[in-house]
């Protein structure tokens, strides 16, 4: 258990619908990470937030936000869902933006 | 929560032999790299670290080699057992700018008993 929390484990919507992911970090991690894993992209890096602010973007969509909350917790929504969009989302803490992150289990969402 | 279904190349060994993983990273400026683990059903696991001033780092079972001149990633898993069964990514992370890590595809080690 790597003490970061996530959910739902399991999400199925429909297109066009909108989702919120939520993650809970590590006690003590100020910074959050949001990656999505999908068949045909591997583990690809969404978005960072630190200390309640955004950090650092990477593929994320348009479509895709993110914030971090004064108890440092993240939410992850994604909008106007696309079969595309089905994968899994892992949300990852760390201390600091130059320590290791720990990965939660992860929200399996499927857009039907 | 697992990574079924990811198109990755397999290595399959026998319980008790030692199997070694390869990773071809693409950034020269890549100044920590890390190996994760994930088993079906679970969010990646940390394994072993190394940073670029380093070419070789042991942990228990396990040993990372960098080769920085070819751009090379190696993970050797010592004595494998049926619980190292699972898929395997390395990582790459710069400590300036974006400190994101970037993600390797994996490799799926099987290990028959």
């Amino acid at each position: 258990d790597s003490g970061v929390t996530q959910t739902p484990k399991h999400l199925i919507t429909a297109t066009g619908q909108r989702v919120t992911l939520r993650c809970s970090p590590r006690s003590g991690d100020l910074s959050v990470y949001w990656y999505q894993q999908s068949l045909d992209q591997g583990l690809q890096f969404l978005i960072q937030y630190y200390n309640g602010e955004e950090r650092a973007k990477g593929n994320i969509l348009e479509r895709f936000s993110a914030q971090q909350f004064p108890d440092l917790h993240s939410e992850l929504n994604l909008s106007s869902l696309e079969l595309g969009d089905s994968a899994l989302y892992f949300c990852a803490s760390s201390v600091d933006s130059y320590n290791e992150q720990f990965f939660g289990p992860g929200t399996r969402l499927t857009v039907l | 929560g697992e990574s079924v279904g990811l198109h990755l190349p397999t290595l399959s060994v026998q319980e008790g032999d030692n199997s070694i993983i390869n990773c071809a990273y693409s950034n020269s400026a890549s100044d920590y790299f890390i190996w994760y683990k994930q088993e079906s059903g679970k969010g990646p696991q940390f394994i072993i670290d190394i940073r670029s001033n380093m070419d070789k780092r042991q942990g228990q079972r396990v040993t990372v080699l960098l080769n920085k001149t070819v751009k090379h990633l190696s993970l050797q898993i010592a004595a494998t057992q049926p619980g190292d069964s699972a898929v395997y990514f390395c990582a790459e992370r710069r400590d300036t700018g974006r400190r994101a890590l970037t993600f390797g595809s994996g490799t799926r080690l099987q290990v028959q008993p």
